[in-house]
């Protein structure tokens, strides 16, 4: 099974701009992976962010994009407000096993 | 509205079964995939397993933790989704949610709305 690799913690002063990466152990992160992201505050169900690399759901706040960087998928925060501090979690899908394996999160900090 | 509301979780002893339903509102079960995730004490999201929807074939696929111990299931006229869970170990304690999961233009599934979750507490 792949491993998924997300930085464990970032910390970005309010009105910022932060990027959050996803790897996988199996090499370069393609279109072909479907990145997903999603939002977790304490306490609460996670929030669907982004999906099949870049595209927003229609609750997804503007300042937040999806990409491909450097052979991973990426997510910017653009303009951080205080209310973005939660987990992230990336999650990336591996056709050749069927199977979705989840990064084990970002831990964002806005201070 | 779109809903998804999780239930039957509670304590069970390792070794036993438990179910989980999540019943849905505001859309038709039959139109769509449904995932269940987990996330147990202090760690990360995981990703249990899910059903494809019956124009699909109404299969199920499921991570290595899981597999040939969870089945996943829908009564579609009733809106609900099932997690059966057999042969349940310690490390299966987690909170699980069920996720809805449309498809793309292109056939891709993704993942949209969540249910709130569900606390498994699998200890003797």
């Amino acid at each position: 099974q792949p491993v998924v690799t997300q930085e464990p913690s970032l910390t970005v002063s309010p009105g910022g701009t932060v990027t959050l990466t996803c790897a996988s152990s199996t090499g370069v992160v393609t279109s072909g992976h479907y990145p997903n992201w999603f939002q977790h505050k304490p306490g609460q169900a996670p929030t669907s962010l982004i999906y099949s690399t870049n595209n927003k759901h229609s609750w997804t706040p503007a300042r937040f994009s999806g990409s491909l960087l450097g052979g991973k998928a990426a997510l910017t925060l653009s303009g951080v407000q205080p209310e973005d501090e939660a987990e992230y979690y990336c999650l990336l899908y591996s056709g050749s096993v069927f199977i979705w394996v989840f990064g084990g999160g970002t831990k964002l900090t806005v201070l | 509205e779109v809903r998804l509301v999780e239930s039957g979780g509670g304590l069970v002893q390792p070794g036993r079964s438990l179910r989980l339903s999540c019943v849905v509102s505001g859309f038709s079960i039959d139109d769509y995939a449904i995932n269940w995730f987990r996330q147990a004490p202090g760690k990360g999201l995981e990703w249990v397993g899910f059903i494809r929807r019956k124009s699909n074939g109404g299969t199920t696929e499921y991570a290595a933790s899981v597999k040939g111990r969870f089945t996943i299931s829908t009564d579609d006229p009733k809106s609900i989704a099932y997690l059966q869970m057999n042969s349940l170990e310690i490390d299966d304690t987690a909170v699980y949610y069920c996720i809805r999961a449309p498809r793309t233009v292109g056939g891709i599934m993704f993942f949209d709305f969540w249910g709130q979750g569900i606390l498994v507490t699998v200890s003797s």
